[in-house]
């Protein structure tokens, strides 16, 4: 089955570090980059940062540069996410997202999604 | 730096009726990095439509999408009880990456 799962979720007081992962399966990981979308509680979908397939190009969404770190794992088909400094804007659910712009497929957009890990910030 | 603006953020309609959200781009985009996803509560979000107006595998056809440059819009031909969530649109473009901040569909 097609599938990402996400974990690592969890309570951490302000200014502590923590770390996600994400397991990917059914599907050859390293042919896609991959991203990772946040949604606080009743808020809308934000993006954080996305890693292409050799992790030679990374970027980061302004809120979380130079604390948060995306890196990957190809033999082990997992997506990471270490977090440090983290704030209690950072509360919220984290998905592991796959992206199409793979070859010469034309379209590009987030097509694969996992159910999401919850991290809580606060003291 | 692209912003999506969705317009309104709650649309309230009743079963049946047509509903028509509204996405617009900052600049001109590709259609081809342009898509539309449903959210319910406590899922993650499921495409919709992508390129814009091409809809996603399992995705019935009341849903269509249309749009270039800077508009875009999602419509919903006729309102079935399962379509009344949240809808985002999103561009995924070279580099950058953005939602819109959302349309919360609502029963009347």
């Amino acid at each position: 089955e097609v599938q990402l799962v996400e974990s690592g979720g969890g309570l951490v007081q302000p200014g502590r570090s923590l770390r996600l992962s994400c397991a990917a399966s059914g599907f050859t990981f390293d042919d896609y980059a991959m991203h990772w979308v946040r949604q606080a509680p009743g808020k809308g979908l934000e993006w954080v940062s996305t890693i292409n397939w050799n992790s030679d190009t990374i970027h980061y969404a302004d809120s979380v540069w130079g604390r948060f770190t995306i890196s990957r794992d190809n033999a082990k088909n997992s997506l990471y996410l270490q977090m440090n400094s983290l704030k209690p804007e950072d509360t919220a659910f984290y998905y592991c997202t796959r992206d199409t712009a793979y070859g010469d497929y034309p379209y590009w957009y987030f097509d694969l999604w996992g159910r999401g890990t919850l991290v809580t910030v606060s003291s | 730096e692209i912003v999506l603006t969705q317009s309104p953020g709650t649309l309230s309609l009743s079963l049946g009726e047509r509903a028509a959200l509204s996405c617009r781009a900052s600049r001109s985009i590709s259609i081809n990095y342009f898509a539309w996803y449903q959210q319910k509560p406590g899922q993650a979000p499921r495409l919709l439509i992508y390129g814009a107006s091409n809809r996603a595998t399992g995705i019935p056809d009341r849903f269509s999408g249309s749009g270039s440059g800077t508009d875009f819009t999602l419509t919903i031909s006729r309102l079935e009880p399962e379509d009344f969530a949240v809808y985002y649109c999103l561009y995924c473009g070279p580099s950058q990456y953005t939602f819109g901040q959302g349309t919360k569909l609502e029963i009347k």
